[in-house]
């Protein structure tokens, strides 16, 4: 079974810019999740969709930080305009919905850099 | 809210030994999972062992076990037989019952195993 598939692996831009991340989720999982972990840190939710749906977002910093999740599958979480603070691993999670789908399964992250 | 907390930035051990990981959390509910993940240095996160709150039996793994002590809300990671590949960040998580809740982790524990 494949896991979650994220690109790119890394980006650097310089403040101000925009950059979008991707993550195509394990085949099947209804749910989806973007965590942001800085350096030294555990990782931070920043939203949570269900199917087409999105769960909990109160942690977007929505005046710049957009996500969609078009069709239930795959989710790009864009950044726009990057600040220096925006610099970290942005990761992505899926799951299943039900009794005993308890567990998120991640991905291998985009490492962002904001010069 | 529900916080994580890990006592111990960093723990070392020597290849072969066993070593124990502390973590406790602070929530209201009566019914959650608790979850260890390993990251390694390239970032993909890991799941290592799960424990669903309202089991008193300790979770098992190989290698791994937890000590799950529901009352003083302590849920420590023991390694048995380190080896050299256990080295990476280990992640306590947190994660309400209702299906899709976020999970909420720690700051983390820097391991190293010395051969």
């Amino acid at each position: 079974e494949a896991g979650v598939a994220q690109s790119p692996r890394y980006k650097i831009i310089e403040k101000r810019q925009s950059v979008a991340f991707w993550c195509n989720p394990i085949s099947g999982h209804a749910t989806l999740y973007w965590y942001q972990q800085i350096l030294g840190q555990g990782p931070k939710l920043l939203i949570q969709f269900q199917n087409n749906g999105v769960v909990d977002d109160s942690q977007l910093p929505k005046d710049r930080f957009s996500a969609e999740r078009l069709k239930g599958v795959d989710s790009t979480l864009k950044i726009q305009p990057a600040k220096l603070e925006d610099s970290a691993v942005y990761l992505c999670a899926s799951s299943s919905i039900g009794p005993g789908t308890d567990t998120q399964y991640f991905g291998p992250g985009t490492r962002l850099t904001v010069l | 809210a529900q916080t994580v907390t890990q006592s111990q930035p960093e723990m070392s051990v020597q290849e072969a030994e066993t070593v124990t990981l502390s973590c406790t959390y602070d929530t209201s509910e009566s019914d959650y999972y608790l979850f260890w993940y390993k990251q390694p240095p390239s970032r993909q996160m890991i799941l290592v062992i799960r424990q669903e709150a309202y089991k008193q039996q300790n979770a098992t793994e190989n290698r791994f076990s937890v000590n799950f002590q529901k009352a003083a809300k302590s849920f420590s990671l023991k390694i048995s037989d380190s080896q050299l590949g256990d080295a990476a960040m280990y992640f306590c998580a947190y994660r309400s019952r209702g299906s899709g809740s976020r999970l909420t982790f720690g700051e983390g524990t820097q391991l190293t195993v010395n051969p």
